[in-house]
């Protein structure tokens, strides 16, 4: 089975500054990966997701991941944060052999403090 | 278009008691997931559904777990004889079939409180 780390629990940041949410994950196999976000009293919906092709993926609300394949990681940039994304973050991996299931991380609190 | 629903919001109940989460997937998605999210954790992945067959249902914590899917649409995820340890936000997903490259689209969620 996968397993989905997010080393840091919270991230407190000011505005305007950049961030970086780190994910890393387990399998050396072909995976999928996905960063969703949680405002909040609201469901997730996805930012980001790497299927193939270009190793920097480019999502909504201007932030983008990077797939690095040999440190097994997907992490998730800003070059600057606005009060509004403070929410929390998940990142997600699924086997692309096996479509049935995704592996979520515990989630990144991100506070963007004024 | 609606998004996925799902009730109630909140549920508070005794333990020992049974319960019954519904879900309302996107009309014409044909895959819908369940999830666990406990305080701290991670979203654990529960069961899912494709079409109305549940292929899968090693994700189920215990066997006072089940879940189904009727009609291809709504699904009901039921506890019997709740625990304390149950309480949780459950979620649901749907996306537009079983497979690992597809978006998954949430509801908001029913916390569930076993007193």
């Amino acid at each position: 089975a996968q397993s989905v780390t997010q080393l840091d629990s919270q991230v407190p940041v000011f505005e305007e500054a950049p961030v970086e949410l780190r994910c890393n994950y387990s399998s050396s196999v072909s995976v999928y990966l996905f960063w969703y976000v949680q405002y909040p009293n609201q469901g997730l919906q996805l930012l980001l997701k790497y299927l193939s092709g270009s190793t920097l993926v480019k999502g909504i609300n201007g932030f983008e991941a990077e797939f690095n394949k040999s440190q097994t990681s997907f992490h998730l940039r800003k070059p600057s944060v606005h009060i509004s994304d403070t929410a929390e973050y998940f990142c997600a991996v699924s086997d692309t052999f096996a479509g049935n299931q995704f592996y979520f991380g515990t989630g990144t609190s991100l506070t963007v403090i004024p | 278009g609606a998004g996925v629903s799902q009730s109630p919001s909140n549920k508070v109940t005794e333990k020992g008691k049974d319960v019954e989460l519904r879900c309302d997937p996107i009309s014409g998605h044909t895959a819908l997931y369940w999830y666990r999210q406990s305080l701290g954790q991670g979203l654990e992945f529960l069961i899912y559904f494709q079409g109305n067959s549940a292929p899968d249902k090693s994700g189920l914590p215990s066997d006072r777990f089940s879940a189904e899917r009727t009609g291809g649409s709504v699904s009901t995820l039921t506890i019997q004889r709740t625990q304390q340890e149950d309480s949780a936000v459950y979620l649901c997903a749907s996306s537009f079939e079983v497979n690992a490259y597809n978006e998954q689209f949430f509801g908001p969620g029913t916390r569930l409180t076993v007193l």
